[in-house]
C-alpha cells in the first residue's frame, strides 16, 4: 500500500504569490492533518479535516486555507505568501478524526516551500 | 497552554552506547504521546505511541516510558548504531483538542559515531 503522498516535493515562490499543496492519504484513512515545520523547529498544527469537514484549526492567519475532497485527498492553500511562510509542509493521515485508542498519525515526506 | 520541551537539543555518542532522550510537557491532560524520527529534509516516521493509560511501550531496541503525573516521557535507545542518527521528536495529543492536534517539541538531534 502506498503511504501518504504529497506534491510537489519542492517549490519556490515569490512574496505575494499563492501556493497549493496536495496530499493523498493512505487508502482507507479518512482524516488528514496539515503541519508547518520551520527549519530547526518542531511541526506546528495548521488544520485537520475528517470526512470533508474541518475538525481543527491552529493559530495561523486566514491566508491559510484547506479543503478535503470526496476521495479524502486534501489541498492546503496559502495566499499572499510571506518570507516567513518558507517551511516544510507536512501532511498526515489517520483512520479516524479524534482519539479512539491507538490511532497513529502517518506522515508524508512533505513539501518544501521556499519564498523569495 | 500545553508546551513540550526536549532535552538535550543535540547529542553525539559513539556506536554501541545506550542513550536516553527526554521529553517534558506542562499539562498532564493528554490522550497519548508519540515519538517520531525525522531524517534530514524528510517527513516523520512514527516510532512508538503510548496511550495515556499506559506506562511504556517497546519496539526492538526502543523503549518509551510515560509518567503523566510528572509530565515526562523518555525514549531509551539500546546499543545505538550509526543508522540511528536522526532528529527525534516527541508530540502530545492534548485531551482538550478533540482532534489530532499534536503539540511537538523541538527535537533532539542525535549523531551516532561509527
Amino acid at each position: 500500500d502506498a503511504g501518504v503522498t504529497q506534491s510537489p516535493t519542492h517549490l519556490i515562490k515569490t512574496r505575494g504569490q499563492h501556493v497549493t499543496l496536495r496530499c493523498s492519504p493512505i487508502s482507507g484513512h479518512k482524516s488528514v492533518s496539515w503541519y508547518q515545520q520551520v527549519l530547526g523547529q518542531g511541526p506546528q498544527f495548521i488544520f485537520q479535516y475528517y470526512e470533508k469537514e474541518e475538525r481543527g484549526r491552529g493559530n495561523f492567519p486566514d491566508r491559510f486555507s484547506a479543503r478535503q475532497f470526496p476521495n479524502y485527498s486534501s489541498e492546503l492553500n496559502v495566499n499572499a505568501l510571506l518570507l516567513g511562510d518558507s517551511a516544510l509542509y507536512l501532511c498526515a493521515s489517520s483512520l479516524e478524526g479524534a482519539f479512539s485508542g491507538a490511532n497513529v498519525l502517518t506522515f508524508g515526506a512533505g513539501s518544501r516551500l521556499t519564498v523569495l | 497552554k500545553q508546551e513540550v520541551t526536549q532535552i538535550p537539543a543535540a547529542l553525539s555518542v559513539p556506536e554501541g552506547e545506550n542513550l536516553v532522550l527526554n521529553c517534558s510537557f506542562t499539562d498532564s491532560a493528554i490522550y497519548n504521546l508519540q515519538w517520531f524520527r525525522q531524517d534530514p529534509g524528510k517527513g516523520l516516521t512514527s516510532l512508538l505511541l503510548i496511550q495515556s493509560s499506559q506506562r511504556e511501550q517497546t519496539s526492538g531496541r526502543l523503549n518509551a516510558s510515560l509518567d503523566k503525573s510528572s509530565g515526562r516521557s523518555t525514549l531509551y535507545i539500546a546499543a545505538s548504531q550509526p543508522g540511528d542518527s536522526a532528529t527525534y521528536l516527541c508530540a502530545v495529543d492534548p485531551a482538550t483538542s478533540g482532534t489530532y492536534k499534536y503539540i511537538f517539541g523541538t527535537g533532539t538531534r542525535l549523531k551516532v559515531l561509527a
